[in-house]
């Protein structure tokens, strides 16, 4: 099956700093989630990305399908970013819609 | 914004007892999952379902697991005989209504094994 990379696998920031989190796949997509899960559990949906870019504001994501990569930039971080950001992408295999989740980053903001 | 909503949102039971998740997916969707993470892991496929029907499954997926639609708005997890390794949060989440689409997250049922 797909394989997802995701790095770094910590990261701690001050306040007010700028970041960048990376999603590598082994095999082609044709869509790829990044998800923010908060320190209560809950996963939420950032972007929906198969490729190019998106800005939602603060956070914006980039993914190139052709190199299997994808970006997730956060800017001016806030304590409430502290959580784990994880990417997905779908199994590989015709009609398959399962999604395989990395390891995820987990981002701790401090004040 | 439509969500996903899932019911209970922490449930512990003894080891050996039936559990059954509930979860209520967008309203216009038509593909729906489960999912699994254990703690401190990383979030797995458990199964997806389509057409009333399983169309996927992973290994995790045994006999002791079984999906259900009973009704037109309810998709129900239910595990048989649990296990203390059963202990996870789950999440059911949802897509559609086209092929492909983004997938929907629940908050998640943590289950708790004793």
């Amino acid at each position: 099956g797909i394989q997802v990379e995701q790095s770094p696998p910590d990261l701690i920031l001050q306040e007010g700093a700028n970041s960048t989190l990376r999603c590598n796949f082994s095999d082609s997509v044709n869509n790829l989630q990044w998800f923010h899960q908060n320190p209560w559990g809950q996963l939420i949906n950032l972007f929906y990305i198969p490729s190019g870019t998106k800005q939602n504001g603060r956070l914006s994501a980039t993914t190139v399908a052709t190199e299997r990569y994808s970006l997730l930039y956060i800017s001016s971080s806030q304590t409430t970013d502290s959580g784990v950001y994880f990417c997905a992408v779908p199994h590989s295999g015709a009609g398959s819609y399962q999604l395989t989740f990395g390891k995820g980053t987990k981002l701790s903001v401090i004040p | 914004e439509p969500e996903v909503t899932q019911t209970p949102s922490h449930q512990v039971t003894q080891m050996g007892q039936e559990v059954i998740l509930r979860c209520v997916p967008i309203s216009n969707h038509l593909y729906f999952y489960w999912y699994r993470q254990i703690l401190g892991q990383k979030v797995e496929f458990l199964v997806s379902f389509y057409n009333n029907e399983i169309s996927e499954k992973s290994e995790i997926f045994d006999d002791q697991f079984s999906v259900e639609r009973p009704d037109g708005s309810n998709f129900t997890l239910k595990i048989r005989s649990t296990k203390l390794e059963d202990s996870a949060m789950y999440f059911c989440a949802s897509s559609g209504p086209g092929q492909g689409q983004p997938q929907h997250f629940g908050d998640g049922t943590r289950l708790s094994i004793l």
